[in-house]
């Protein structure tokens, strides 16, 4: 079966400081990989989703970037964390254009 | 633009009541709906999906949802509600690019 990690749990950061956040699918091949952002209080938002290994598209310009270095990691990153960044980082992943699968997320505290 | 609208941002029932979570989307066809459950800083997990193979749909943990198209719902039920079904509901369609539309969501209380 497919399972999907992210690492780490939960994340306190300094503005200003770099970010790399890390997502992983096990047990398929060549998926679509999405990373989200829940802010407090507010819906999910879309911010990159990549259909293979370096390819990379962006919804929302931003502080952010993402890479996909092997077939199944998914690497969200950021130079210097601004307040903003705060919020729940969930990744998704899918075989096909159907259904897609969300990580347990990462919980990030801007400082 | 298309769309989801969660009717509710806060839902209240007492244990063992049936639970009724209502969702609209807009779309000039039908399209594939899901519904997501999100327990407090976890993921988002599966409920159940619909992709017009039968209007009524049986998820997970006793919950099911009824597409209509005359009305452009997708609400979700379950007949009697459980302490653990407490969490944050979503109702999610998907577009014509694939991408995942949101709505704002749902926060289900259940009361003892």
């Amino acid at each position: 079966s497919q399972t999907i990690h992210q690492w780490p749990a939960t994340l306190v950061q300094p503005v200003g400081s770099p970010l790399s956040l890390e997502c992983t699918v096990e047990g398929t091949s060549n998926p679509n990989l999405y990373w989200y952002r829940q802010a407090a209080g507010r819906g999910l938002q879309l911010l990159f989703y990549s259909v293979g290994i370096g390819q990379i598209s962006s919804e929302v310009p931003q502080n952010l970037s993402a890479s996909r270095p092997q077939d199944r990691q998914f690497i969200l990153s950021s130079k210097k964390l601004l307040l903003s960044d705060s919020g729940f980082y969930l990744c998704a992943w899918t075989r096909n254009t159907d259904t897609q699968y969300f990580g347990p997320g990462t919980r990030l505290t801007v400082l | 633009a298309q769309s989801v609208t969660q009717l509710d941002s806060h839902v209240s029932v007492s244990e063992g009541t049936p639970v009724l979570l209502r969702c609209n989307y807009s779309s000039s066809y039908s399209p594939s709906l899901f519904w997501y459950v999100q327990h407090p800083n976890k993921g988002l997990q599966l409920l159940l999906k619909y992709t017009s193979a039968a209007t009524l749909v049986k998820g997970i943990n006793g919950f099911e949802a009824e597409f209509k198209k005359s009305e452009t719902s997708f609400h979700l039920t379950k007949p009697s509600a459980h302490m653990s079904d407490a969490a944050e509901y979503f109702c999610v369609r998907m577009d014509s690019s694939y991408k995942l539309i949101f709505g704002s969501g749902t926060r289900l209380l259940v009361r003892p």
